[in-house]
């Protein structure tokens, strides 16, 4: 299995301040990564997921973005927060031979 | 492209009661199917998956879920519920490849003494 860690676990950031978010992984190599946004009544909502090092796919256009430098390292960036940028920020792993996804403890970013 | 909808926000349930969280999905191709947990203050958590075989799907706490092709759905069952069941809980489609995961917008259970 897979341990996500993800830091910092809250934020709280003025509009039009950047956003760096940070997911490593231990536990396997190659891992799939993804970054979810959660919110209250609408699921969670697929941002960006990466299939190796350098590969980024996008889902939803929008003001953030995502880099992967490493095999185990996910990042979430922006260099402007939005107030609608507002929310609860889940990384993820997947990947194995059992389809299972394994959850990061997630960072709560307030944009004010 | 992958949907999941899950028709109820909210179910509230009295303890040892049966209960149904419903789940259908749409895909154009062979899906994998999941169901997450997630306490209160907790991080989603794995309940039980269908990949492939028996249609009746065992999971942990008594959880079972049942894929049903023809109706495209994957509801999760438990015959006698507890206050520990209090939760959100999230059905989710996964492409073959493997490569993304759709959630639903979830399903509140609350269990009432």
């Amino acid at each position: 299995s897979q341990t996500i860690h993800q830091w910092p676990a809250t934020l709280v950031q003025p509009v039009g301040s950047p956003l760096s978010l940070e997911c490593t992984v231990e536990g396997t190599s190659n891992p799939n990564l993804y970054w979810y946004r959660q919110a209250a009544g609408r699921g969670l909502q697929l941002l960006f997921y990466s299939v190796g090092i350098g590969q980024i796919s996008s889902e939803v256009p929008q003001n953030l973005s995502a880099s992967r430098p490493q095999d185990r390292q996910f990042i979430l960036s922006s260099k402007k927060l939005l107030l609608s940028d507002s929310g609860f920020y889940l990384c993820v792993g997947g990947g194995g031979f059992s389809y299972e996804q394994y959850f990061g403890p997630g960072t709560r970013l307030t944009v004010t | 492209a992958q949907s999941v909808t899950q028709l109820d926000s909210q179910v509230p349930v009295f303890e040892e009661a049966p209960v149904e969280l419903r789940c259908n999905y749409s895909s154009s191709v062979s899906v994998y199917l999941f169901w997450y947990v997630q306490y209160p203050n907790q991080g989603l958590q794995l309940l039980l998956k269908y990949l492939s075989g028996s249609t009746l799907v065992k999971g942990i706490n008594g959880f079972e879920a049942e894929f049903n092709k023809s109706q495209t759905s994957f509801h999760l069952r438990k015959p006698s519920v507890h206050i520990s069941d209090t939760a959100e809980y999230f059905c989710a489609v996964s492409d073959t490849g493997g490569f993304k995961t759709i959630f639903g917008a979830g399903t509140r259970l609350f269990v009432k003494a």
